[in-house]
């Protein structure tokens, strides 16, 4: 498999824009996750797909915060009006719908906050 | 509440000792529970999981952990480390289906 690809890589913006990230899941992988990684800590839960419905958001998520995946494919996480506690790394999972896998990590998309 | 600990923020070993990182976990029943390693501006690698069945688990790497249900441990261990093996590891158990929940991590520091 190709693994996970996370686009950008990183990204950098004024506090109260909208970015959007792009995820490519491992192709037969149904199973699709976005974590938040800040500095010291380890990845926090934010939303869970199975094939295309969104099955879980995390409270960490707030309305500012949207995510899809469309036909079950790739996903798109869109956070609008940018805040400086947004600045973390965004990370994408993906696993096969069978017990015990493990999930799949991209490399992440950096958010910057200016 | 936490449900996984890593006690320990850093390692610090010499190339060619022993190496072990400590994580418990504080989980109802028979969790499933899995290492990974992260390098500087990459994503998280995984590098084995405990489901069921035999208590030493071996992975990727030459890493292998050990599952303990009576103190709820599953340390990670090599060994004979290696200065590459210098990163951040993380230990992480299943809530439910589908949700991981992560420790802190601790920072491994293999000198030459």
């Amino acid at each position: 498999d190709t693994g996970v690809s996370q686009d950008p890589r990183h990204k950098i913006t004024k506090r109260g824009q909208n970015v959007t990230f792009r995820c490519d899941p491992i192709s037969e992988h149904n199973r699709l996750y976005w974590y938040r990684q800040t500095l010291g800590q380890g990845p926090e839960f934010l939303t869970y797909f199975q094939n295309e419905a969104q099955l879980e958001k995390s409270r960490l998520l707030s309305d500012r915060f949207s995510a899809e995946r469309p036909k079950g494919s790739f996903s798109t996480l869109e956070i609008q009006r940018t805040e400086q506690g947004d600045s973390a790394m965004y990370l994408c999972a993906s696993s096969r719908d069978l017990g015990g896998q493990p999930q799949h990590f991209g490399d992440g998309t950096r958010l910057s906050i200016l | 509440a936490q449900s996984v600990a890593q006690p320990e923020d850093q390692v610090n070993v010499a190339e060619g000792n022993p190496l072990t990182v400590k994580c418990t976990y504080s989980v109802s029943g028979n969790p499933y529970l899995f290492w990974y390693v992260q390098y500087p501006n990459r994503g998280l690698q995984f590098l084995l999981k405990y489901i069921t069945g035999d208590n030493l688990v071996k992975g990727s790497y030459g890493f292998e952990a050990e599952f303990n249900k009576s103190q709820t441990s599953f340390h990670l261990k090599k060994p004979s480390a290696l200065v590459s093996d210098s990163a951040l590891y993380f230990c992480a158990v299943r809530l439910n289906d589908y949700k991981l929940s992560f420790g802190a991590g601790t920072t491994v520091t293999v000198r030459a």
